[in-house]
Formats: structure tokens, sequence, C-alpha cells
């Protein structure tokens, strides 16, 4: 979930296992959503997107569920791998391709241990 | 492809001096995004551009901080003088109008003003 002062929230699993990351949007009147990944001393790295006319999207390993009614996103990752270990960040924005400005979440840092 | 290029990866200076963080963003993207990175604060949108003209600086910090966009292929953030609370990770991103709203960001810029 979203993180409240200085603290990141944190997740750990075990390698193989599901991960899901949640995160709690704050503006209803955004309509499009981005999960992005971010490895230690790397930029922000997209992951998988959705608009607000979807619940689900699912890619390669990974699925976005968006519930517009208590402005909740998560992010499912099935079969977790050590290379997924890094920081995700949910990012909301009113429309796609109009280039308006994310608004970023303060991250969660998932850890998978071997 | 090169994606989006930063320069310098690092940069430690003093208090009082000026320091010029560099971005080349990816080719045809005709909007660009900096961001400023911390521990305390998250990932923060300072400015962007749109066709080489600033759309929103609102999250520049104060008068300190100045960017400029004189073509489609480059793009500065001044900061002077320097402050030690100004040390964070400066994103530099790029996006195109009409595409999906994803945003590429590049590998970032380390500053420290001591």
């Amino acid at each position: 979930g979203e993180s409240v002062g200085l603290h990141l929230p944190t997740l750990s699993v075990q390698e193989g296992d599901n991960s899901i990351i949640n995160c709690a949007y704050s503006n209803s009147a955004s309509d499009y959503f981005i999960w992005y990944k971010q490895e230690s001393g790397k930029g922000p790295q997209f992951i998988i997107d959705i608009r607000s006319n979807m619940d689900k999207r699912q890619g390669q390993r990974v699925t976005v569920l968006l519930n517009k009614t208590v402005k909740h996103l998560s992010l499912q990752i099935a079969a977790t791998q050590p290379g997924d270990s890094a920081v995700y960040f949910c990012a909301e924005t009113l429309s796609p391709g109009s280039n308006y400005k994310l608004t970023f979440g303060k991250g969660t840092l998932l850890t998978v241990n071997p | 492809d090169a994606g989006v290029i930063q320069s310098p990866r690092h940069e430690v200076t003093e208090m009082g001096q000026e320091v010029t963080l560099r971005c080349k963003p990816i080719s045809g993207h005709n909007s660009l995004f900096w961001y400023r990175q911390t521990m305390m604060r998250g990932l923060e949108l300072l400015i962007y551009f749109n066709n080489n003209v600033p759309i929103d600086d609102s999250g520049m910090p104060e008068d300190r901080f100045s960017a400029k966009m004189p073509n489609a292929s480059f793009s500065t953030l001044k900061i002077q003088p320097s402050e030690p609370r100004d040390s964070a990770v400066y994103f530099c991103a790029s996006s195109l109008t009409g595409g999906r709203g994803e945003q590429y960001f590049g590998p970032g810029t380390r500053l420290t003003v001591t």
C-alpha cells in the first residue's frame, strides 16, 4: 500500500511465490494508471498500464487490477523471481496520450528471497 | 535505440555552487519531464515541457531552480546556488504525444551538495 511518513512499505516473498502489491490512488478523476519498477541505481521502468474503463489487464507474469469504487490498484506478479526485487510505483494521470503529468505513489519495496 | 540520456550520472558539489544537469530525450518524443527523487518525498515532478515549451513548472521548488529546453533534443535543469537539501536523484523522462502516456525515464543524476 501507500507509505505514510518516511517508511517505504515492504513486501518479502519466496522465489516462486506470487506477489501482490497494492496502491491507493488519490484522484477519482484519474483515468489512466501505470505501474513502474525501479531497480537500485536505475530509473523507473514501465511494467503495465490500465485505463479506467477496464478492471483487469494481464501482461507477461503480471496482472493489474483496478477497483475504481475504492480507488485501489494492485499489481500481481506470478512466480516471483529474484530479478523482480525492486521498488514498485503506481502512477495515475488524468488522460493517456495527452502528456498530463503522472502522480506517483511512494512505492513498495519488493524483496524476493531465493 | 538509445533511451533517455542524462549527464552527469553523479555530481558532488559544495553549497553555493551552480549545478547544471543535462538531458537528451528519446528522438521523436515531444514531451520532457524533470523529476526529483528523495527518500523523504518520493518521486516529485518538477517541470514538464511539451514541444519545447514549459507547460507546468508548479513543482519547481524555488527560484534557485530553472529549466530550459532550447530544442527538441536537449534540456537542462540548473540549480543556483545549490544547497545541501537539494541532494537527490534527478530524473529526466520523455514521452510522445498521442501515445499511451508512458514516460521513459533516464538513469538519473545523483546530486550531492556538501
